[in-house]
């Protein structure tokens, strides 16, 4: 099946900081999701990336389908980013879903 | 507009019981998928439904089943529970499916099971 990796698996960072974590998988996709997870649990939606550049506030996220990679960029990073992100996965022909990488930790400190 | 909603949000269970989670998906969504997440690994898929049937199965045992209906809400049934059933249930709610169109999640049910 298709493989997705994170990285890097954990990342600490001062206030003010930027960041790119990178998603790489193994195959064509349909669907490219970045997720930040709340402490509670939540996958809150970052960005629906199957190609192209986005941006949202100090956010931005970057697909490169035909290199099979995505970026995603936190700008002056705040400890509110903290937390873990994920990236999924979605295509035809996968049983229907989203297959996630296996996150990457991000710890803001003041 | 309400997103996707899940209950309940934290249960106890003994082992040997059986647990039912419900999802309401947001409004006009026809898709749901269940995904199963223990603590410090990424979500695994369980189930997928549209239309009321089911699209997708991952790869969990016969104990769990799920079932959507007619107004696209949803639940997972776990019967003959285990200790290592014990995580966060994710439903996720998406226009067709989430392997092409955007999936939103609910908060979550985190099950223990004792």
């Amino acid at each position: 099946g298709i493989q997705v990796e994170q990285s890097p698996p954990d990342l600490i960072l001062q206030e003010g900081a930027n960041s790119t974590l990178r998603c790489n998988f193994s195959d064509s996709v349909n669907n490219l999701q970045w997720f930040h997870q709340n402490p509670w649990g939540q996958l809150i939606n970052l960005f629906y990336i199957p190609s192209g550049t986005k941006q949202n506030g100090r956010l931005s996220a970057t697909t490169v389908a035909t290199e099979r990679y995505s970026l995603l960029y936190i700008s002056s990073s705040q400890t509110t980013d903290s937390g873990v992100y994920f990236c999924a996965v979605g295509f035809w022909g996968g049983s229907e879903k989203l297959v996630f990488g296996k996150g990457m930790k991000l710890t803001v400190n003041p | 507009d309400a997103g996707v909603t899940q209950s309940p949000t934290h249960l106890i269970k003994t082992r040997g019981q059986h647990v039912t989670l419900r999802c309401s998906p947001i409004s006009g969504h026809k898709s749901v998928s269940w995904y199963q997440q223990v603590l410090g690994q990424g979500p695994q898929f369980i189930f997928q439904y549209y239309e009321k049937e089911e699209r997708g199965r991952g790869n969990f045992p016969d104990r769990f089943s799920a079932r959507q209906f007619p107004n696209y809400s949803s639940e997972l049934n776990v019967n003959a529970l285990l200790l290592g059933d014990s995580a966060l249930y994710l439903c996720a709610s998406s226009l067709r499916g989430p392997e092409d169109t955007e999936a939103f999640f609910g908060q979550g049910t985190r099950l223990t099971v004792v």
